[in-house]
């Protein structure tokens, strides 16, 4: 019984360069989230996927901002042009359906934008 | 809209002593709340949830919540503070309707010896 995991577990990049964060939810979870955590500040929504739903995309900060879900599989979230305040922990959740708010977390994927 | 507001960023108590982590809340709907509790370098796991049944909720570790509408409530307790209690934990408001969950800034909690 594998949870929620995320790749890479730390990823450090220069600005205006592109980055590609990876999650792997728990089978069988038809929901998907990413949230942000910057330093000490809670969770920020971002992004959201429903079985083949159209996702919730009414999060992301900015257009470098995307994300793709293959199904009720893996899902990465690009950031293009990663700026300097992207830095931050991504996470990634999953639960078994929407609405039902217990979502299980990844560890996290921490951001450095030099 | 949605939102909750953790009232202490940081709280310390001594081992063996209660715990109290405070939380209010706003939402148009009838809401369902939890907390999370953050370890160091570990995942959010979930503590323990409300979602209108018993306004009393208790969830793992020997923590409980207590929903209180009138006071748009749901603070956190412990009675007794244990050292692997020390983490960041975050109060969450959703709708269980929409997909609309929203975190608190969180408060650390720091147990001394």
């Amino acid at each position: 019984g594998a949870g929620v995991s995320q790749s890479p577990s730390n990823k450090v990049t220069e600005k205006g360069k592109d980055v590609e964060l990876r999650c792997d939810p728990i089978s069988g979870h038809t929901a998907l989230y990413w949230y942000r955590q910057r330093l000490g500040q809670g969770l920020e929504f971002l992004i959201y996927f429903q079985g083949n739903s159209a996702p919730d995309k009414s999060g992301l900060p900015s257009d470098r901002f995307s994300a793709e879900r293959t199904g009720e599989s893996v899902s990465t979230l690009t950031i293009q042009r990663t700026q300097q305040e992207d830095s931050a922990v991504y996470l990634c959740a999953s639960s078994l359906e929407q609405g039902k708010g217990e979502q299980y977390f990844g560890p996290g994927t921490r951001l450095t934008v030099t | 809209a949605q939102s909750v507001t953790q009232l202490d960023s940081h709280v310390s108590v001594s081992e063996g002593t209660p715990v109290l982590l405070r939380c209010n809340y706003s939402s148009s709907y009838s809401p369902s709340l939890f907390w999370y509790v953050q370890h160091p370098n570990k995942g959010l796991q979930l503590l323990l949830k409300y979602t209108s049944a018993a306004t009393l909720v208790k969830g793992i570790n020997g923590f409980e919540a207590e929903f209180k509408k009138s006071e748009t409530s749901f603070h956190l307790t412990k009675p007794s503070a244990h050292m692997s209690d020390a983490a960041e934990y975050f109060c969450v408001v959703s709708d269980t309707n929409r997909n609309d969950m929203r975190f608190g800034a969180g408060t650390r909690l720091t147990v001394k010896p």
